[in-house]
């Protein structure tokens, strides 16, 4: 079974640049998540996705970041302006659908904004 | 806001010893305990979880144990190993919604 997959793995920037991140999660999994994970910290949810529709995204920094999952299987992430504060790893994740929640994570993009 | 507190932050073990991570929640409503394991460049793997209504849960040599009352959960793993060495997360969440994720515990075994 193919699992999470997320591109790019790396992405450099400078501060007030676009960039955006891409995800593909295990085939049938319904629940899609995005967190930040900040060096030495645990990850943090961003935005949770059911389907199409947002679940929770009570922690997305809706100024600057946006994403969508159009027809309910990959996604994009998207930061713009980026700042020095987002440089981070940003881990998709995916789930089936239910009370039983084995999130299955990516390897992450590693985003450094200089 | 921290919802899940962890504790060591990094902890050293002799192969064939206990490995012990401690975590406290606060929110009641959570009702899944999970804990993953992460090597460096990857992302987080789920390594056991464990849900309020049992006080203890064992896969191996990783044990969960789950204090309601206390509002604390922690892992144990026995006879560590090199290979255990990574960094342990807690994390808890409401069903499948909300998960909160505590700060990590790198740890590494000496042989």
């Amino acid at each position: 079974e193919a699992g999470v997959a997320q591109s790019p793995r790396y992405k450099i920037i400078e501060k007030r640049q676009s960039v955006a991140f891409w995800c593909n999660p295990i085939s049938g999994h319904a629940t899609l998540y995005w967190y930040q994970q900040i060096l030495g910290q645990g990850p943090k949810l961003l935005i949770q996705f059911q389907n199409n529709g947002v679940v929770d995204d009570s922690q997305l920094p809706k100024d600057r970041f946006s994403a969508e999952r159009l027809k309910g299987v990959d996604s994009t992430l998207k930061i713009q302006p980026a700042k020095l504060e987002d440089s981070a790893v940003y881990l998709c994740a995916s789930s089936l659908t239910g009370a039983k929640n084995i999130q299955y994570f990516g390897a992450g993009t590693r985003l450094s904004v200089l | 806001q921290q919802q899940v507190k962890q504790s060591p932050q990094s902890l050293i073990v002799q192969k064939g010893g206990i490995s012990i991570i401690n975590c406290a929640y606060e929110n009641t409503a959570f009702d899944y305990f999970p804990w993953y394991q992460q090597f460096p460049g990857k992302g987080p793997a789920l390594l056991i979880a464990i849900r309020p209504d049992v006080s203890e849960k064992k896969e191996g040599r990783f044990t969960i144990s789950f204090n309601k009352s206390a509002k604390q959960f922690s892992l144990h793993i026995m006879d560590s190993q090199p290979g255990d060495s990574a960094t342990y997360f807690c994390a808890a969440s409401r069903g499948n919604n909300d998960m909160r994720f505590g700060a990590g515990t790198r740890l590494t075994v000496k042989p």
